[in-house]
Formats: structure tokens, C-alpha cells, sequence
């Protein structure tokens, strides 16, 4: 079985500041990763992920993504962030064996000040 | 991108009434759509897999009996909750798959946030 925990439920920061948001799963089996956003009053969007290859992965708005097969976790950082950043991040893995399964975590609020 | 809606976006009813959604994709196909339940400040919780003219495939712990759902035609999946009670009081998304791609991806709707009174 896998699980995904999201330590924080939420994250305030200002406008311009580095964020990281945290994620670690446990799984026997071997599993993609993936961060997915959700913008207020839409559906969830795949952010980014790790299938294979390097493990610094980054999306087209500037976030980052590490993953740590050692300390089973893969991180969601961006350097500035800004107020359009507003949103429900979930990270989530997605076994090898079965590809259409996806295990989310409980979901970080970020929450950017002006 | 694929487009994937839910009709309602939200709706409250009474203990004991049944309550309809549907998840649409709109500019896509999709031989399989997924139902998911949100409780708050939890995870989302994948309750059953839905395939095109068959029966849905569900979780373990989840009640196909109260927890219907249909896949008439490649567009349009709808899960009806049955003499709904409040403690199904949920956030329900849905997704629509779009197969041939080693993971599957997935397009999420916007979420239909239930409450039984």
C-alpha cells in the first residue's frame, strides 16, 4: 500500500518569498510523483512530476520539485512566489503496477500576502 | 488542455433524498472516469472507476448499493448518492482518463461539494 503525507495544512508567506512545501510517501512498490494545483472554484491541475531521469523536476510557472529516493520525499519549492500562487497544492504518487491509481496527500493551502 | 465538468457545483438536500452529478469531459473522450470523495482537510479518496458501458469498479469500504454510478457514453459519467444521509456530506471530484500514456493522465473536475441536512 502507498501513502502521502503533506505535513503543513497551510502555509502563509509574502509576496516575493521562497516557499517549500513538503511531501513524503511511503510505498514497498516503486511509484511516480506528482504535484497537482488546484486555483480556487477549479479542478485539479497536474503541476509537475517524476517518472524517470533526473530528479529535479520543474514546471512552466517557476516551481521545483526534488525527488529524494533516500528520504522518500519529493518537496515543492518556487525562489518568489507571487499572489496568482494563491491555491491547494496535493502531492501524490502513482504505483508502477498500476498506473491509473492515484494516492493523494491531505492537501497545503498557499496562502500569499501582499 | 482537456476540459472536465460537474454539474452540480454544489447542492444541499434533505436526509433521506437521493442526489444526482455529473461529470462531463468536454473536449475529449474518455473510456474511464474516476469518482473521488473529500472530506475536509483530508485527502482525496478514490471511491470507484468507471468504465463505458460497464459496471464500475469500486473501493474497498465503499457501497456500490448507495453509491451509483453510470458511464453511458464516452463523455458523461454520473454518481447518484442514495438515501443520502449527513455523514455523506462530501466534496466529490471526478476525472476522466486519457489512456496511452505510461502513467495514465488524468483531467480533474471542479469538485461537487454536497451537504445533506
Amino acid at each position: 500500500a502507498q501513502s502521502v503525507t503533506q505535513l503543513d495544512s497551510q502555509v502563509p508567506v509574502f509576496e516575493e518569498a521562497p516557499v517549500e512545501l513538503r511531501c513524503n510517501y511511503s510505498s514497498s512498490v516503486s511509484v511516480y510523483l506528482f504535484w497537482y494545483v488546484q486555483y480556487p472554484n477549479q479542478g485539479l491541475q497536474l503541476l509537475l512530476k517524476y517518472l524517470s531521469g533526473s530528479t529535479l523536476v520543474k514546471s512552466i510557472n517557476g516551481f521545483e520539485a526534488e525527488f529524494n529516493k533516500s528520504q522518500t520525499s519529493f518537496h515543492l519549492r518556487k525562489p518568489s512566489v507571487h499572489i496568482s500562487d494563491t491555491a491547494e497544492y496535493f502531492c501524490a504518487v502513482t504505483p508502477y503496477s498500476s498506473a491509473s491509481k492515484i494516492i493523494f496527500g491531505s492537501g497545503t493551502r498557499l496562502s500569499i500576502r501582499p | 488542455g482537456a476540459v472536465v465538468s460537474q454539474h452540480p457545483s454544489w447542492v444541499i438536500c434533505k436526509s433521506g433524498t437521493s442526489v444526482k452529478i455529473e461529470c462531463r469531459s468536454l473536449d475529449f473522450q474518455a473510456t474511464t472516469m474516476f469518482w473521488y470523495r473529500q472530506f475536509p482537510k483530508q485527502s482525496l479518496m478514490l471511491m470507484a472507476t468507471s468504465n463505458e458501458g460497464s459496471k464500475a469498479t469500486y473501493e474497498q469500504g465503499v457501497e456500490k448499493d448507495k453509491f451509483l454510478i453510470n458511464h453511458a457514453s464516452l463523455t458523461l459519467s454520473t454518481l447518484t448518492v442514495t438515501s443520502a444521509h449527513p455523514e455523506d456530506s462530501s466534496f466529490y471530484i471526478c476525472s476522466a482518463r486519457v489512456s496511452g500514456r505510461n502513467p495514465d493522465t488524468q483531467y480533474f473536475g471542479p469538485g461537487t461539494r454536497l451537504t445533506v441536512l
